[in-house]
């Protein structure tokens, strides 16, 4: 399979625990983004990188979100001390050209 | 104001008619891309079709096409034929001036195919 991937695809947390997701772009793909979903409304931007660098974040970031791209390939989404209104779809997207954007199956978190 | 605009927030449609999903933007930047994804119930948005402000034909993949209306700033997305696999959510979203900016996307429409 050579799409987005994302790791896990659903994780059930207890309130200040923190937890990490994972995104594996599609290989070739330079940028990647992040968007939190919650239920009924469509996705909100979080944060973007091209290659590693962390161009953009969005202010829903606080400050126990991080994001890191380490080497311009995988990413890793933490938050730290989870909340319940941190309960959504954590969705990624990669892409190569500016008319494109394909995005993972999700991970959904659960916080307790 | 909204950026993205759905104002449908259900659809139905019969098996084998055209359905047209609605959506309007906003932006003052003259450069901006159009999109329409499709999220089924597995949660996972699928790409389906994209607009750019310059393209001079509306776009069209498939089934799929965008009824892209520039002075009015809308993009209906026209579903031809329809499936019972197109029940679904359809998103429409934009990406602004000519980077590889985000997308910001409209809270959606529910597609509902019957027989």
């Amino acid at each position: 399979d050579t799409g987005v991937s994302q790791d896990p695809r659903h994780k059930i947390t207890k309130r200040g625990q923190n937890v990490t997701f994972r995104c594996d772009p599609i290989s070739e793909h330079n940028r990647l983004y992040w968007y939190r979903q919650t239920l009924g409304q469509g996705p909100e931007f979080l944060t973007y990188f091209q290659n590693e660098a962390q161009l953009e974040k969005s202010r829903l970031l606080s400050d126990r979100f991080s994001a890191e791209r380490p080497k311009g390939s995988f990413s890793t989404l933490e938050i730290q001390r989870t909340e319940q209104g941190d309960s959504a779809m954590y969705l990624c997207a990669s892409s190569f050209r500016l008319h494109e954007e394909f995005f993972g199956p999700g991970t959904r978190l659960t916080v307790l | 104001a909204q950026k993205i605009t759905q104002t449908q927030p259900g659809m139905f449609v019969q098996e084998k008619e055209a359905v047209t999903l609605d959506c309007t933007y906003d932006t003052s930047d003259p450069s901006y891309g159009l999109f329409w994804y499709k999220q089924p119930s597995s949660g996972e948005m699928i790409f389906l079709i994209y607009q750019g402000s310059y393209d001079q034909q509306n776009a069209t993949e498939g089934r799929y096409s965008l009824n892209f209306q520039k002075a009015r700033k809308s993009a209906n997305l026209v579903i031809s034929a329809s499936q019972l696999g197109d029940s679904a959510m359809y998103f429409c979203a934009m990406r602004e001036g000519g980077t590889a900016s985000k997308l910001t996307f409209g809270t959606g429409t529910r597609l509902q195919v019957t027989l």
